[in-house]
């Protein structure tokens, strides 16, 4: 079936690395995604990977996939406080983009 | 400019009520989307419109109904409004020959 599981929760002190993994199900997935949900804000797109690589990095963002294991995860360098945010992975089953797969989002927070 | 932008952002309305969420995008995109985030964060699909045609119209109560008057607005409405209602509803906004989907900033429904 279709599921993409993500950790509720993450806590990180400011200017640490933070990791925010997930795990998803449909190895047809053309595309996995990274969006930011910040507190009472719409989702903003952070960065997505085609399943043919195995890293993207776009500044302090890092995107690691292993695709023999299902397995994204999203490294911010120096992580700040204005990361905070809840972090949702997307999948998209059978290379649909139109129809996302949805984790239930990590919440970061990043103390001071 | 704001790319995807739904109104009203807040609404508090009775139950039993009928209410409608309107939301137009400027990118020129052919496929919108309407998307409900409940209270546990949880982000699912509800319809989605390619150039004015219903495409993916997911297990939804039939109280609400989109409406796409042309490719650039996607309007909401919801009849006989019920408690369980109340969540985000995110328009968002693609196009097909692109990998990602934008987002508005939400509507927050509140049914008391």
């Amino acid at each position: 079936g279709e599921d993409v599981e993500q950790s509720l929760f993450l806590s990180v002190r400011e200017g640490d690395s933070s990791v925010i993994n997930c795990t998803y199900t449909d190895s047809s997935s053309t595309y996995l995604y990274w969006y930011k949900q910040e507190p009472g804000a719409g989702l903003q797109l952070l960065t997505y990977i085609f399943s043919n690589m195995d890293m993207k990095q776009d500044q302090r963002l890092t995107v690691l996939l292993n695709k023999k294991d299902k397995h994204l995860s999203l490294r911010i360098a120096d992580t700040q406080t204005g990361d905070s945010a809840i972090y949702f992975c997307a999948e998209s089953p059978g290379g649909n983009n139109r129809k996302l797969i949805w984790g239930l989002g990590t919440s970061l927070a990043v103390n001071p | 400019d704001t790319a995807v932008s739904q109104t009203p952002k807040y609404l508090v309305t009775q139950m039993g009520n009928d209410k409608s969420i309107k939301c137009e995008q400027n990118l020129g995109h052919d496929t919108m989307y309407w998307y409900k985030q409940d209270s546990k964060k949880f982000l699912k699909i509800m319809f989605s419109y390619n150039n004015k045609e219903l495409i993916i119209n997911e297990t939804v109560p039939n109280r609400f109904s989109p409406k796409s008057p042309d490719k650039a607005h996607l309007n909401l409405h919801i009849n006989s409004l019920e408690l369980g209602d109340s969540a985000v509803y995110f328009c968002a906004s693609s196009q097909e020959s692109e990998n990602t989907i934008y987002f508005g900033e939400g509507s927050w429904l509140t049914v008391v």
